[in-house]
This record gives structure tokens, C-alpha cells and sequence, in this order.
């Protein structure tokens, strides 16, 4: 059962062009995380979301958690070829000691942006 | 002064072998863990280990098995190894009770099992 349902998988579109990816569950979070990750490289943080409807911004992209801390979002203004890469939302179920940080990730999503 | 460094890149082997990957963070975290990313990218734990106590095992087969020497190090043995184990294994580290969980990974190393 894949707790974190991520849409969609691939996405390929022209420079300038907005997107949005989707990261749902039926479970609830305490923290859920988006990861990018590019080719021969590891996952780098983007940023987290821990509180039920926070909006954060890292320049062009937003990042929304979902009131019931069930979904996430994440959405490029104006998309650049350097935005190409793998997204991953990741999500951690409990607090602190309890859950020892591990992190249950969604399928990601590829995206690639065409000058 | 890379953070969390895995060796080697690459792992290119026989079936039925017994392979080691190495990971080392500098970063004075003190959690570490194993990842296994499959050829759909899917990312998913196999183990963890906080102050060289291992924290979580996750249904990985046994030919797996995890030591963590120190804080700072933590490698993974695989027995016997297996097709389906050809995949990206990453290392990653947080420092517990830190903000947010972050975790920082390592490049992956890229085992491909013939």
C-alpha cells in the first residue's frame, strides 16, 4: 500500500509554462517534505511543511499543506529548464522521538522543462 | 568537505557475491540511514541507526545487514547478492531533534547485480 500517492509521475512541458504536482494521502502527517532530486545526485531539502494549511515560498515555487495535513502541493510559477529534475514529497508520521525521522516518500514526479 | 560521502559510486557484480558500501557523514549528526531507490525512483527506507543503536529495520531480506561503527559511519553488507538487489542505494543523516527532520543524503551508489 503506498501511503503517499504523488501525481504526476511525468511531466514535460515549454519554459515559462506553470505547473502544479500533487502529493495525497489518506493518512495524517506531522510534517510532510518536498525533495529534489537530479541525475547521479542525492535528494536536497526544497522545504517543510508541518502546519495544517501553511503556505510556504521559495522564490517561483509554492509549497500549500493541506489543512487536514493529509495532501500537499507544489507549484512552479514560470518554469526554467533548471527546474528540471525529480520531485519527491515525503511525509513523517508521529513527532520527534517517535517517529526517529523516517520518512515514507511519494513515487515522485519527473519533470522536465524544454527551452 | 563533502557532508555525506558514499563509496564507491558505482558496484557492478556477480550474482551470488557479497558486497559493501560505505557511507560517512561530517556533518557530527547522530542518525544515519539506508535508503533503496528502484529503477522507478521509488525511495524507500531499509534501516537506521541512532548513536550506533539501530532504530529502524524495515522488512529488508536478511542477506542485508547494517554496522555502524561510529556516529559518523555507517555501511551496509549484502550477502549473496540478487538481480532484484541492482538499484540506488543512498545514505542519509539528520541530527535528532533538529527542526524539521532534515535529512541530508549522500550521491547513491549505483549497484548493478548480473
Amino acid at each position: 500500500t503506498q501511503l503517499l500517492e504523488q501525481s504526476p509521475q511525468f511531466l514535460s512541458i515549454q519554459e515559462g509554462e506553470n505547473l502544479t504536482v500533487y502529493c495525497n494521502s489518506s493518512s495524517v502527517f506531522s510534517s510532510l517534505q518536498w525533495y529534489r532530486q537530479e541525475p547521479g545526485e542525492g535528494p536536497v531539502l526544497l522545504v517543510t511543511v508541518v502546519t495544517g494549511g501553511e503556505v510556504k515560498k521559495l522564490k517561483r515555487l509554492t509549497f500549500q499543506f493541506g489543512d487536514a495535513r493529509k495532501d500537499s502541493s507544489l507549484h512552479i510559477t514560470a518554469a526554467q529548464p533548471g527546474d528540471t529534475g525529480l520531485y519527491l514529497c515525503a511525509g513523517v508520521k508521529g513527532a520527534g522521538g517517535t517517529s526517529y525521522g523516517k520518512l515514507t516518500f511519494g513515487q515522485g514526479t519527473i519533470l522536465t522543462v524544454h527551452p | 568537505d563533502t557532508a555525506v560521502s558514499q563509496t564507491p559510486k558505482y558496484l557492478v557484480t556477480q550474482m551470488g557475491n557479497d558486497k559493501s558500501i560505505k557511507c560517512e557523514q561530517n556533518l557530527g549528526h547522530d542518525t544515519m540511514y539506508w535508503y533503496k531507490q528502484d529503477s522507478k525512483k521509488f525511495l524507500k527506507i531499509m534501516f537506521s541507526y541512532n548513536n550506533k543503536e539501530l532504530i529502524i529495520n524495515e522488512t529488508v531480506p536478511n542477506r542485508f545487514s547494517p554496522k555502524s561503527p561510529d556516529k559518523a559511519h555507517l555501511n551496509l553488507h549484502i550477502n549473496s547478492l540478487e538481480l532484484g538487489d541492482s538499484a540506488v542505494y543512498f545514505c542519509a543523516s539528520r541530527r535528532s531533534g533538529a527542526p524539521y527532520n532534515e535529512q541530508f543524503f549522500g550521491p547513491g551508489t549505483r549497484l548493478t547485480v548480473l
